[in-house]
């Protein structure tokens, strides 16, 4: 089956904790993004990567990092540095020319 | 002025009626629009996009563009309750990095049997 799996789907974390979520994907996409959703918010681009080896800073990258080694994986490290970490976040990818973004299920973070 | 907006909600229809959800944005030359539902505590599910003015239908879902007024919209016709859920649109940014998104905050849909 083709796909983006996240994992884990919970996480509980204390604060000043470093975390890192798990983005893996075999649809072949080039273009890979992660999210973050709170309640009644919409979604908030944290960082995306068009190719590998290669990420930009989305809309509120602080306090995040990524890394993009592979094509299928993008994990995403919530730092300590991060205010309020505690979110739904949701990996996402594309094809390199194509926009139609296919999602992940989601990393449900709490940090206390 | 917000970029991608949307009505909260909840929007309320009884179950065989027409859904409408409405959304503009202020980017005038955004090209791409996208429709995406979303249940409670779950992931977006991309149901329609939608590049050219006019309409495009797709099963029970009707995607609206009208670029000259700035708004999206999403028809769902005999709705079901399993149609109850959010609903976000997404707007590509203009000039911006290939595929990248501005999601609405969404609109709650409540279909009532």
């Amino acid at each position: 089956d083709g796909g983006i799996t996240q994992s884990p789907k919970y996480l509980f974390r204390k604060e000043g904790q470093n975390v890192t979520l798990s983005c893996e994907q075999n649809l072949n996409h080039d273009a890979m993004y992660w999210y973050r959703q709170d309640p009644g918010q919409g979604l908030r681009l944290i960082y995306y990567s068009q190719i590998v080896n290669d990420f930009q800073k989305g809309d509120i990258a602080e306090g995040y990092s990524v890394s993009r080694e592979k094509k299928e994986s993008f994990p995403l490290t919530v730092t300590s540095a991060q205010k309020n970490p505690t979110a739904f976040y949701l990996c996402a990818s594309s094809t390199k020319q194509g926009t139609e973004q296919y999602f992940g299920p989601g990393t449900r973070l709490t940090v206390t | 002025q917000k970029e991608v907006e949307q009505n909260s909600g909840p929007l309320s229809v009884p179950e065989g009626a027409i859904a409408s959800l409405n959304c503009t944005y202020s980017d005038r030359g955004s090209q791409s629009f996208f429709w995406y539902r979303q249940y409670s505590g779950k992931s977006p599910e991309l149901i329609m996009f939608i590049y050219s003015n006019g309409d495009k239908e797709d099963g029970r879902f009707t995607a609206q563009l009208n670029k000259a007024s700035q708004y999206v919209s999403l028809l769902i016709r005999d709705s079901q309750p399993s149609d109850s859920a959010t609903y976000l649109c997404a707007v590509r940014r203009y000039g911006g990095s290939q595929g990248n998104l501005i999601f609405g905050k969404g609109t709650k849909l409540s279909v009532k049997p």
